[in-house]
């Protein structure tokens, strides 16, 4: 049973610079979404895409965030001119057409120093 | 504001019944209600969802209040591997996809 998988699992940066996070759904599912969690809070949605369209963006997802889902496959979360208050948990899930039950991947642990 | 509140923590003793309130009193009539667990380190875990009715499965039961304003989540039997954080999630179907919206969850610790 292959899960939605990320990676990496954590990435330290210095502030300033660009980081890609990646993510891998699991097979069937054409929906995909990213959170954002910070420390002692829920996750907050970032974005979705419906196989290789991007339909949803939140306004948490500033123009220093691109998400991008090529061939409606994996998917890759990149953060330019990264500030430390970007050091979070980001998480992805996907889901099946259906969409009730999203499935979530361990997440990428960012810190931005 | 804040979709779901949830109390921050709870305690049980193993083997005994929880119940993990949950109010979201400004639910619209075709929110679902989900909750999800998580433990350190690791992405949500499924637990449960429903939407007017009462739902069981074999991780927990799922009580929804007649106004829909309020739920509980049942976990029958407390075990040490159930410690985790309870997120209630309100669950917005829109365009065609299904927006989440997590609460602060309530950090449940089970003890022996």
């Amino acid at each position: 049973d292959t899960g939605v998988s990320q990676n990496p699992r954590h990435k330290i940066t210095k502030r300033g610079q660009n980081v890609t996070f990646r993510c891998d759904p699991i097979s069937e599912h054409n929906r995909l979404y990213w959170y954002r969690q910070t420390l002692g809070q829920g996750p907050e949605f970032l974005t979705y895409f419906q196989n290789e369209a991007q339909l949803e963006k939140s306004r948490l997802l500033s123009d220093r965030f691109s998400a991008e889902r090529p061939k409606g496959s994996f998917s890759t979360l990149e953060i330019q001119r990264t500030e430390q208050g970007d050091s979070a948990m980001y998480l992805c899930a996907s889901s099946f057409p259906s969409g009730e039950t999203q499935y979530f991947g361990p997440g990428t642990r960012l810190l931005v120093l | 504001d804040a979709k779901t509140t949830q109390p921050n923590s709870m305690e049980s003793n193993e083997e005994e019944p929880v119940h993990l309130p949950c109010n979201h009193s400004t639910i619209s009539g075709t929110d679902y209600i989900h909750w999800y667990r998580q433990l350190p380190s690791q992405g949500p875990e499924y637990v449960i969802h429903g939407l007017t009715s009462n739902v069981n499965n074999r991780m927990a039961s799922l009580a929804i209040a007649e106004d829909r304003k309020s739920s509980t989540l049942i976990l029958h039997r407390a075990t040490l591997r159930d410690a985790a954080v309870y997120y209630c999630i309100l669950d917005e179907t829109a365009y065609n996809f299904n927006k989440f919206y997590f609460g602060s969850g309530t950090k449940l610790n089970v003890k022996p």
